[in-house]
Formats: C-alpha cells, sequence, structure tokens
C-alpha cells in the first residue's frame, strides 16, 4: 500500500506480559515517529528515527519502552510488563527526510492492558 | 507542562459558517505549526502548515493565521461542511541544534459541523 501500516489494529494483553507493534513506514521515508495518544490526551512523542542516525528515545515514558528499526523501514515498538496506563493508541508516523515538513501517519494500534 | 495547547475540547458550527479553531503555545523557538484532522478510528491527516516567517497560509477553505507575538494560531474553515467533522489537531516544531525534529502536539478539538 502507499501509506504507513501498523499491525495490530487492536491488541488486548494481560498486565505483565509484554507486547509488540508494528510499523511500515511509507517507502522511501527516512524519517519514522512513534506516538501515543491515551484517553483525553494530545499525541504523546515516544520516539524518533531518522536514517541510520542515533534515534531519539527522549519521548519514551520508561525503560520498560523500546523500539528499534530494521534496515531503514520497518519499526516495532515493544512494551515489556505492561501495565494499565499503556492503555492508549499507539500511532506512528513517517516523513521524506528529517526536514519539519508534514507527517504521514498510519492508523494506530488500540492497545488495552487488562 | 503543555507546551502547545487547545483549549476547546469541542466546538459545533452550523453548516455553512465559519469554523474557528484555536491553539496556542509557550515555545517561542516553535518555527514550524501544522494542523491535522482525525477522524475516529484512523489515523490523523495533514491539513495545512505554516511557518514562522509567514503570519497567513491559506489553502482552499482552509487559513491558518500565525500571531507570534501572541504565541497564537488558528485553523479558519469557510464555509463549514459536515464532512469536517472531526478531532482536529495543532502541532509545533522545532529545529534543535542537533538537525532534528521533535513535534508537540496539542490535546485536540472535537469540531462537529451541523446540518
Amino acid at each position: 500500500g502507499a501509506g504507513v501500516s501498523q499491525s495490530p489494529s487492536n491488541k488486548v494483553t494481560e498486565k505483565g506480559k509484554d507486547v509488540e507493534l508494528r510499523c511500515d513506514p511509507i517507502s522511501g521515508h527516512t524519517a519514522l515517529y512513534w506516538y501515543r495518544q491515551s484517553l483525553g490526551q494530545g499525541l504523546e512523542f515516544l520516539i524518533y528515527f531518522q536514517g541510520n542516525s542515533a534515534p531519539d528515545k527522549s519521548g519514551l515514558p520508561s525503560d520498560r519502552f523500546s523500539a528499534e528499526r530494521t534496515g531503514g523501514s520497518v519499526s516495532t515498538l515493544t512494551i515489556q510488563r505492561t501495565q494499565q496506563e499503556d492503555s492508549a493508541v499507539y500511532l506512528c508516523a513517517s516523513s521524506l527526510t528529517r526536514g519539519g515538513e508534514t507527517q504521514y501517519f498510519g492508523p494506530g494500534t488500540r492497545l488495552l492492558v487488562l | 507542562d503543555q507546551q502547545v495547547k487547545q483549549n476547546s475540547p469541542s466546538l459545533s458550527v452550523q453548516e455553512g459558517r465559519i469554523s474557528i479553531l484555536n491553539c496556542d503555545y509557550t515555545n517561542s523557538m516553535f518555527d514550524y505549526f501544522l494542523w491535522y484532522k482525525k477522524y475516529p478510528a484512523e489515523g490523523p491527516t495533514f491539513l495545512i502548515s505554516i511557518s514562522s516567517i509567514k503570519d497567513k497560509n491559506e489553502d482552499g477553505r482552509f487559513t491558518v493565521f500565525l500571531n507570534k507575538s501572541a504565541k497564537h494560531l488558528s485553523l479558519h474553515i469557510v464555509p463549514s461542511q459536515p464532512g469536517d467533522s472531526a478531532v482536529y489537531f495543532c502541532a509545533a516544531s522545532e529545529t534543535l541544534t542537533s538537525g532534528t525534529y521533535k513535534y508537540i502536539f496539542g490535546t485536540g478539538t472535537r469540531l462537529k459541523v451541523l446540518a
């Protein structure tokens, strides 16, 4: 497809389990972002990948959160030992370069931690 | 500390009238501003942007105004249409010394256009 895709679209897990969320950015986009949207909140920046540079992890809320981007394309966000407060919509976005231009968002993964 | 604020969580407007969505920011280093529209169960989609060197940008029915001295931007939609009903997020970015960008989003305003 031409847009950003994310999987799964919905994930229900039990507290304490690990989850992996996947993002396929638009082909050729070098910049990739992960955001989180909790109920009633704006989009909270989590992590940013730009080409082969070290990622900007400054938005990750705890060391239970990690992300990687393989081959400059697909990215996986991993949440270890999930907590109920991790329940949110996790959005991935990509942009052509690291310039301050338009980001294209995926549909998000809705995570519910019971 | 909310650097980008959208103080109106919701707004209702009659079809054909003007919709004005507001956004305030606190960081004077922000140099690029964007508006996104989000429908339920979908990711945000880019709507319009403005650089800090401008005070107005227009694209069809959508106009964004930037008042740097007041650290305020607004999105005008005229005429409003029922299909405009969605959540609108404003976002601001700053060019960091590392040359990277970080986007800060507001909490969104839910616009409902009444037919």
